[in-house]
């Protein structure tokens, strides 16, 4: 059975950084693009970034070009997303997903950016 | 705002066909691949149609998509009560160089 299990989401301040992991199991890891999505409160899906199974190969969106990092550690099964600079408009839960087109998702972890 | 859209709701009563209409365009829907989502109310999305109109092991025929030009639709036939939900198209956008989700729709069973 995949699983995928977020972690990191927090309350930062504007300007501040943090840093979001996805745990991986039930499938070989490294086979497979892996996915950022986030939903703001209220608000509908927005795709934030996904990597290639061996990082050659990253996408993301316009808005956080710059300010996030997405990586991956295939022999951990993990997936990360690096945010700086965050600005209010990045709250909302973000979840991880398995494959380019999204076939599993996690349940998701809040980030709240707010002073 | 999305570049892809959507009605923001749709509804039918238990039994009845639905259908959601998504709209986008040659950079999008008309040259990749749809997939659709639905998310149940306080959980996280789940696929239910990829590549146009496959289904994912689990998800009931009662799904159904297609894509003609630049549009997709999901139908959803036999209307059930859990199926009351908010449904997502989504597709790589060769303008943006990532995906785009669709606005959404609220589906509600009468």
């Amino acid at each position: 059975e995949v699983q995928l299990v977020e972690s990191g989401g927090n309350l930062v301040q504007p300007g501040g950084s943090l840093r979001l992991s996805c745990a991986a199991s039930g499938f070989t890891f490294s086979s497979y693009w892996m996915t950022w999505v986030r939903q703001a409160p209220g608000k509908g899906l927005q795709w934030v970034a996904n990597i290639k199974q061996d990082g050659s190969e990253i996408h993301y969106l316009d808005s956080v070009k710059g300010r996030f990092t997405i990586s991956r550690d295939n022999a951990k099964n993990s997936l990360y997303l690096q945010m700086n600079s965050l600005r209010d408009e990045d709250t909302a839960v973000y979840y991880c997903a398995k494959e380019g087109r999204m076939s599993d998702w996690g349940q998701g972890t809040l980030v709240t950016v707010s002073s | 705002q999305s570049v892809v859209t959507q009605p923001p709701s749709a509804s039918g009563t238990p039994g009845q066909r639905v259908t959601i209409s998504c709209s986008g365009s040659r950079s999008n829907i008309e040259t990749n691949p749809v997939s659709w989502y639905q998310q149940l109310p306080g959980t996280a999305p789940k696929l239910l149609i990829y590549s146009n109109n496959q289904w994912p092991s689990g998800v009931p025929d009662r799904f159904a998509g297609s894509k003609s030009g630049t549009s997709a639709s999901l139908a959803i036939s036999g209307l059930q009560s859990e199926d009351e939900a908010d449904y997502y198209c989504a597709t790589w956008d060769d303008s943006l160089n990532g995906y785009v989700f669709g606005t959404g729709t609220k589906v509600t069973v009468l």
